[in-house]
């Protein structure tokens, strides 16, 4: 079964420092991987996603994404923080093999921006 | 193009009462999920719905819990009897197909607190 690992529950940065939010992955057949942030009192929205193609992801708000499957890692960056970055992220990750298999998510890393 | 609808946002019962809680998903979205989100953890599958049929419900306590969506569109889940360790937020999502690599779009949640 896969599972993803995220490291450090709550990270804090200054406003305008590089965000790094870790996230490593466990799955034996090739993984889709997901990264979604979370408001507060909302829903979860999608940042970006693998499925396959290009290994470096770009998603929405400046984030982006590298998948490393020899490190099986999908690390999540922004190059300056903002204040409205800040939030809670999640990592998540399904699998293509047998179908449609249900995404897993990570237990979620805290972001915090400091002006 | 409205979100994912859920309600209510908020209920505050007493345990051993029943609780439903209501979802409709994004219009033409044949997919649709619940989840359960305790505090400071990712979300939880609970159960798939690919159009009116439950293709995943093996994380579902069946014992107290039931969903349906019986024509396919909106869905109800219920809890009877609600106990306290039930207090947590249910998030509904819904996705086009049912492919692993697809965005899945999530509703609000209902945060729920049993007393």
């Amino acid at each position: 079964a896969q599972s993803v690992t995220q490291l450090g529950s709550h990270v804090s940065v200054s406003e305008g420092a590089l965000v790094l939010l870790r996230c490593n992955y466990s799955s034996s057949v090739p993984p889709y991987l997901f990264w979604y942030v979370q408001y507060p009192n909302q829903g979860l929205q999608l940042l970006l996603k693998y499925t396959s193609a290009a290994t470096l992801v770009k998603g929405i708000n400046g984030f982006e994404a590298e998948f490393k499957k020899s490190e099986t890692s999908f690390h999540l960056t922004k190059p300056s923080a903002h204040m409205s970055d800040a939030a809670e992220y999640f990592c998540a990750v399904s699998v293509a093999f047998l179908g449609n298999t249900p995404l897993v998510f990570g237990k979620g890393t805290r972001l915090s921006v400091i002006a | 193009e409205a979100g994912v609808v859920q309600s209510p946002r908020y209920k505050i019962i007493e345990k051993k009462q029943p609780v439903a809680f209501w979802c409709n998903p994004i219009s033409g979205h044949n997919t649709l999920y619940w989840y359960l989100q305790n505090l400071g953890q990712g979300p939880e599958l609970l159960i798939r719905y690919e159009n009116e049929e439950a293709v995943d419900d093996s994380q579902l306590p069946k014992d107290r819990f039931s969903a349906e969506r019986l024509k396919g569109v909106d869905s109800t889940l219920k809890i009877q009897p609600a106990e306290l360790g039930d207090s947590a937020v249910y998030l509904c999502a819904s996705s086009p197909g049912r492919s692993s690599a697809e965005t899945q779009y999530f509703g609000p949640g209902t945060r729920l607190l049993v007393l």
